[in-house]
Order: C-alpha cells, then structure tokens, then sequence
C-alpha cells in the first residue's frame, strides 16, 4: 500500500488568514498528483492534477505545487473564507488506474 | 452535467445480512471504484474495476465482492455484513487520461 501522508490533520484559522498544507508521497512511479476538496455532505470534487516537477495550478484563491524528486505538494488558500471549509484530499496517481488516498486535511474557517 | 449516483443515502442492516449497494455512472467511463471512509483514515480503496466483467481488489477487499456486468453499473457486495463493515461507502469513476476521479454522495451504511 502507498504511504501517503497529508499534514496537518486538521486546521481551524480565522476568516482572511491564510493557510497552507502538505501532502507526501513516495517519488518512485510517480505519475500525477490530484488534491480533492471534499466538503461535509457533499462529494469529493477534483480541484487540481499535477504532472510535472515544478507544476503550479491555481483556482481563486487556492494553489498548489508540487515537487517530485523529493515527493510532496503544497496546497495554499489565501485569505480562507468561511465556504473553504472542508477535507482536502491529496492523492497519488502511480498509473495502476486507482488512486492512493491521503487520510486529509480537515480545515475549519471561523468567520 | 456529469453524475455518479448511488442506491441509497443511508442504509441499515442486521449482521449477517447480503447487502448489495450499487453505483452508476452515465459518463461511460471505462474505470469504477469503491472506497470506504472512516474517521482519520480517510478513502481506503475496497475494489475497482476497468472493464465489463474485470475487477481488481484493492488495499481492503476482504469481506467484499464486486459485480460490474454493464460498463455502467458497478455494484458492491457484503456477502454477510459484520458490524466493522459500518461506514461511509462511496463509489467513483474516472476515464483514462488524467484520470480524473468523479464521485457519487456517498452511503452511509450501518450494520447493527
């Protein structure tokens, strides 16, 4: 089974600050990297895949890079609101057509 | 708008029962997955499959089986439930490419 290791478990910061989390994983057989944002009764939702070492993808005010020779990822939300509430999930594509996931990042945003 | 939809929101069910809980997906997508979720363990992978009639098992597929007899139905089987079988099921499915994961709202199974 592939380690996978997200950091911190859970996060609760005041409206407007900023945050970040990291997401490990073994650099071997690497292929894609995907960060899910899963919101409470709601379904897991794709925010980014990332392939290449260096990769930076942004959405708002979430981001993400993503390092493969050492095998993490950041996932930056600047100025967190109420609404980024949620789990983010990274994952791990080694192409074995299933993804490994991390066991989250559980962010609560006070208002 | 693309979906993955699944049997049941909630479902409860006595020890030793066969239960059965399906997923389907109208994307015709070549892969499905299930998965379970319980606290701080995040998804764990129970089985998937790439094709009609293929399956592979994935991280947990003890105490589970798997049907997919149509590209877009994958059914998940508890062939006698236990009550370490409670927990948040959730079906996915993905094409090739970039592999993209899209999800169903879950089941949330209890076996009492």
């Amino acid at each position: 089974i592939l380690n996978v290791e997200q950091s911190p478990q859970s996060l609760h910061v005041q409206e407007g600050d900023s945050t970040n989390f990291t997401c490990s994983f073994p650099s071997s057989n690497f292929y894609a990297l995907h960060w899910y944002r899963w919101e409470t009764a709601k379904s897991p939702e794709a925010l980014f895949v990332m392939t290449l070492n260096g990769d930076e993808k942004k959405k708002g005010r979430i981001s993400a890079t993503l390092n493969t020779k050492e095998g993490y990822s950041y996932l930056y939300i600047k100025g967190s609101q109420p609404e980024d509430s949620a789990t983010y999930l990274c994952a791990p594509d080694t192409g074995r057509r299933a993804l490994t996931f991390g066991s989250g990042t559980r962010l609560q945003v006070q208002p | 708008d693309v979906k993955v939809t699944q049997s049941s929101r909630y479902l409860v069910k006595r020890t030793g029962e066969k239960v059965f809980l399906e997923c389907v997906q109208d994307m015709d997508h070549e892969n499905m997955f299930w998965y379970r979720q319980d606290p701080g363990l995040g998804l764990r992978l129970i089985y998937f499959s790439y094709d009609v009639k293929m399956k592979e098992k994935g991280d947990i597929p003890e105490g589970y089986s798997v049907s997919r007899e149509k590209k877009e139905r994958f059914s998940l089987i508890l062939e006698s439930a236990s009550t370490n079988q409670t927990s948040m099921y959730l079906c996915a499915s993905s094409s090739g490419g970039l592999n993209e994961q899209f999800f169903g709202p879950g089941t949330r199974l209890t076996v009492l």
